[in-house]
Parts: structure tokens; C-alpha cells; sequence
């Protein structure tokens, strides 16, 4: 049982480049989310969606967009990279409040 | 909308000592708060929850938290730390089913 699968776990973009983050789930949860990790700032929700076909902002959506064509799947895209995307990401999916399962994250350097 | 203060950010102490990180929330009716650990390099795992019921909740490797809601606390205890719990912890609280939202963290270091 994989759980919550992130790829890549590594990327470093240049400013300005496109990418897409890829979360896959194979425990049939009904929800997904986005958050990235800074020092000292915590898990920050960036997207998230309660089904699929649907999505929703989180606190920090600027600059992002997601996508869940496939309930398995939660993309998420940065269009037009920026230093202040650096970050850690990290996915998660839950079936409801009983707490999330997390990936084990990706790293991602804009430069 | 809901908050989490860890009030600590870094929390020092010494092996085999007790330990207690501390968690505030704004205050909602009803609320679930969780605590997870995150290792070194690694993504975040649930250490335990609070959905409802007995206040004091047991969870994974030896910690245990106590909801109090008249003083909206629900602070992490253990009573003898080892060197593997050497991490980040970060409560988290939720008052609706589709989304948690996660305090700053707190970083505990074990010295030998």
C-alpha cells in the first residue's frame, strides 16, 4: 500500500519556467490538498479539493493552480515560477476529519 | 476562522526527562485538533487526534494530550523523552470536515 505519492521529489526551476507537481493516492480518499513548508511559517494550505472535479483556495493560492481530473490524482501548477515558491510541498488526502496522510514531500528551488 | 499557537517554537530538553509542548486554539464551538511529528527529511505523520470524547487522548509512541476547552489548550506530554523523538511537532486544528489548519511548530531537541 504506496499511500500518498509525490514525484517529483526533487526540482530546481529557473524564474519564470512552468512545472507541475503530481500527488497520487491510492486509498480511495475523497479529499486532497496542497500546502507548502517555510521556516518558522508551518504548513500553509495552498489548494485543496473535496472531490473530483472539484477545487478550492486555500490560504496562499497566489500563483498556483490545481487540477483533479481523477480522484486518485491532485496536480498542482505553477505557471510562471518565482524565488518566493521555494519551498518544500507536501500533499495529503484524507477520507474526512480523521487526520490526513501525507506524501513525503518535494523540494523545489526557483533560482 | 480557526488558529493555532504553539507557543514555543524550540523546546530543549534533557533524555529521559518529561516533556510538554503547548498548543492554543481559537476558540469555535465544537473543534477536532490534531498533533503530528515530523521527522528530519521526512513528510508528517498523526501522532494523535481529538474528534471527541474522553479528553484525554493517547496517541503513538509514548505521548499522550489533554483537551481543555475553557482554557482552548490541548498540549503534548510525554513523561520520559528518548533521542528518536528528536522533531518537529505541529498541532493542528479543524471545526469543519475538509480542511486542518496547522500551527508554526514546535522543534524538540533532546540533549543527552
Amino acid at each position: 500500500n504506496a499511500g500518498v505519492t509525490q514525484t517529483p521529489k526533487f526540482r530546481v526551476l529557473k524564474t519564470g519556467q512552468s512545472m507541475t507537481l503530481l500527488c497520487a493516492q491510492d486509498m480511495n480518499h475523497e479529499y486532497m490538498y496542497w500546502y507548502r513548508q517555510d521556516p518558522g511559517m508551518g504548513l500553509r494550505l495552498i489548494h485543496y479539493s473535496v472531490g473530483e472535479g472539484t477545487t478550492a483556495k486555500g490560504e496562499v493560492p497566489d500563483g498556483y493552480n490545481v487540477s483533479r481530473l481523477k480522484k486518485q490524482n491532485f496536480l498542482l501548477g505553477l505557471e510562471s515560477a518565482a524565488p518566493s515558491q521555494t519551498s518544500v510541498y507536501f500533499c495529503a488526502s484524507s477520507r474526512g476529519i480523521e487526520g490526513y496522510t501525507f506524501g513525503s514531500g518535494t523540494r523545489l528551488t526557483v533560482v | 476562522a480557526q488558529s493555532v499557537t504553539q507557543l514555543d517554537s524550540q523546546v530543549p530538553v534533557f533524555e529521559e526527562a518529561p516533556v510538554e509542548l503547548r498548543c492554543n486554539y481559537s476558540s469555535s464551538v465544537s473543534v477536532y485538533l490534531f498533533w503530528y511529528v515530523q521527522y528530519p527529511n521526512q513528510g508528517l505523520q498523526l501522532l494523535l487526534k481529538y474528534l471527541s470524547g474522553s479528553t484525554l487522548v493517547k496517541g503513538i509512541n509514548g505521548f499522550e494530550a489533554e483537551f481543555n476547552k475553557s482554557q482552548t489548550s490541548f498540549h503534548l506530554r510525554k513523561p520520559s523523552v528518548h533521542i528518536s523523538d528528536t522533531a518537529e511537532y505541529f498541532c493542528a486544528v479543524s471545526d469543519r470536515d475538509d480542511k486542518i489548519i496547522f500551527g508554526k511548530g514546535t522543534r524538540l531537541h533532546i540533549l543527552p
